[in-house]
Formats: structure tokens, sequence, C-alpha cells
């Protein structure tokens, strides 16, 4: 009954190679969400797309991107992940962007950098 | 902008007994309440929310009281089980017509046997 899906769950890089996360989304759902949490802390928003519209926080750094090629998918980009990059990444959907619409997240692909 | 406090950090309680986290919020335009529940190594899962038009919501041994002129919300488990362990998150919608969900520090809720 997996709803939203991301793969992989572990992801280890190297301190400087880029690297790609991927989320997808039986939903059907117009808007995804990617997070970033670090250790003990709360989820962070990082960008948001309402369909192909992308919307980034102002405080994302540059290393990160996404791309949202259909409907179903989103992916993380991180141009060259710092030690500091490391941490619990954690992709979610609502139908609409509407205050009120639930976010369903997926389970997080967890990234350490060595 | 929108700042989510969370208290406490962590709170044990015996099986049975009650537990409360609150938070407080700093948009008055902020409209809509979820709370999380994470246990360790999953996904947050939204276990009880609160539009700003009630000023309370219960969900079986789950409820959650809104305070709009205070700017604080606050849950409610009774009976706490075990498998009520896990980090709680409040989180609050930027203002009132977007989607962003800032979200409190998360409290560790430990129900000890």
């Amino acid at each position: 009954d997996a709803m939203v899906i991301q793969n992989p769950r572990y992801q280890v890089t190297q301190f400087g190679k880029p690297v790609t996360l991927s989320c997808s989304q039986t939903l059907n759902h117009n808007v995804m969400y990617w997070y970033q949490q670090k250790s003990s802390q709360a989820p962070k928003l990082l960008f948001h797309y309402y369909d192909k519209d992308f919307n980034n926080e102002a405080d994302t750094p540059d290393n990160f991107q996404s791309r949202r090629p259909n409907t179903s998918f989103c992916f993380l980009d991180i141009r060259s992940p710092g030690l500091g990059d490391a941490a619990m990444y954690l992709c979610a959907t609502s139908l609409y962007s509407r205050a009120t619409d639930t976010q369903y997240f997926g389970p997080g692909t967890r990234l350490t950098v060595l | 902008g929108e700042n989510v406090e969370q208290h406490p950090s962590t709170l044990s309680v015996q099986e049975g007994d009650s537990a409360v986290i609150k938070c407080t919020y700093s948009d008055s335009a902020s409209n809509y309440f979820p709370w999380y529940k994470q246990e360790l190594g999953k996904r947050p899962q939204l276990i009880i929310d609160i539009r700003s038009n009630v000023g309370e919501k219960k969900d079986q041994r789950i409820a959650v009281t809104l305070n709009k002129t205070a700017k604080h919300f606050s849950l409610h488990i009774t009976e706490t089980q075990p498998e009520d362990s896990a980090v709680y998150f409040c989180a609050a919608i930027v203002g009132g017509a977007t989607n962003k969900l800032i979200f409190g520090t998360g409290t560790l809720l430990a129900v000890q046997p």
C-alpha cells in the first residue's frame, strides 16, 4: 500500500560526488515536496513542485536542485555533497497546495557523506 | 517569518498516564496545525490536525486543542501505551494561503511499561 516511495532507502556517497535521490507517488497528487531532516531535528522544506512549477525556499543552498519529469516522479540532485549534507531526505506529496491539504510523507532516504 | 516552538523536548510517562505536548506559533495568519508522529527510522505520519475555526478536536485517545488568541496548540494523549513511544512534531502553516509547513523541534515521548 506504499503511496510515496523513495529510493534508495540508504545512500552513501563521497564528498563532492553528485548524488540523486528518487521519489515516486501513486496518489496522483499535484504537489511534491523535498524536506531535509538532520539528526534529532525537525524536517526543513527545501523546495516543492506544483505540477511543473518549481518553488525554491530562499535558504535552500544552490547545491540542491530538483527535477520533476512527470506527475509521478520527483528527483533531488545534490551536485557536490558536503559533510553537512548528511541527513534524512523526505519526500512528501499533497493533492493541492491549499493550507489544509494533508502532506503524505515517504519513508525517506538516509544520506551518508564520506 | 513563522516560528514554531515545541515543549518539552523529551517526555517520559508511565503506561496508562496522559501525555501533553505544547506548541506556540508566531504567525497570526496560520490556520492549520497538523501533528505528526515519527517512529525511529520511519516516515512522519499525520495523526491529527486542527483548523483554526475550531478549538478542539478528538480522535479516540488523541486530542488537540487550539487557542488562537494565545497562539498555542497542544496534543493530548490519554491512556498511553508503549506503542505511542515516538517523536511527535507539531507544525503550522505559514500564513493562511500557502501549504508551507513549519515544524516544531519535536518531542521524544517514551512510554514506560
